[in-house]
């Protein structure tokens, strides 16, 4: 079953622009994880933040953590059009596996 | 690139069939997951090896079978093919317990 859920479910945004999306999640967790993928390809790896961090950040990303609402965010500033991709939070789900959002569609527009 | 290899990119194949997906992890890496996706939705957690162990499995029916070998590298098994099977199917290599994984490309499966 799915942990987390992305919203919004699609974003449209011209490049330039930041671009903040929200995951949701339903139980304790160790870390949160964000991924990208491109056009139904694997997906790469952008950021993990545990459970005892509030904010992290890696070049134009953002990532915040909220425990106690069970959130975490990601920004990503100053937009380019190869920012275009699905991005996905994950959570450990305490089998050795991650669980996954549906993710957002981020577009960005030349 | 995260030096995971996923064969084939592609696959048809019917229902009722038989199929065997291949993962090659990267070098260093003795965890291997397999996830599955469907189009619209995210990956879904099949299984982990570790060690040529599974060690964990998620909500999939005893027809998704999976090995992996001493180098590694690992395979997916899937009997009796549905039509719902159809989907983006992943595996991603970690080191140990270390948090992150890294994915291959996918092989793509159609079930017809």
């Amino acid at each position: 079953s799915q942990q987390g859920e992305e919203d919004p479910q699609a974003l449209s945004i011209q490049e330039g622009e930041n671009a903040t999306m929200n995951c949701s999640y339903k139980t304790s967790i160790n870390n949160l994880q964000w991924y990208r993928q491109n056009s139904g390809r694997g997906l790469v790896h952008l950021i993990l933040i545990r459970s005892n961090e509030r904010e992290k950040h890696s070049g134009r990303l953002r990532v915040t953590l909220d425990t106690s609402k069970k959130s975490s965010s990601l920004l990503i500033t100053a937009s380019r059009a190869a920012d275009t991709a699905s991005y996905f939070c994950a959570t450990d789900g305490g089998a050795g596996d991650m669980r996954f959002g549906a993710g957002t569609r981020l577009t960005v527009k030349p | 690139e995260t030096g995971v290899t996923q064969s084939p990119t592609h696959l048809i194949k019917t229902r009722g069939q038989q199929v065997t997906l291949r993962c090659s992890s990267q070098s260093g890496h003795n965890t291997v997951s397999w996830y599955q996706q469907a189009l619209g939705q995210g990956p879904q957690f099949i299984f982990q090896y570790y060690r040529e162990e599974e060690n964990g499995r998620g909500n999939f029916p005893p027809r998704f079978s999976g090995l992996q070998f001493p180098n590694y590298s690992s395979e997916l098994n899937v009997n009796a093919l549905e039509l719902d099977d159809s989907a983006l199917y992943l595996c991603a290599s970690g080191q140990g317990t270390q948090e992150t994984q890294y994915f291959g490309p996918g092989t793509r499966l159609l079930v017809l």
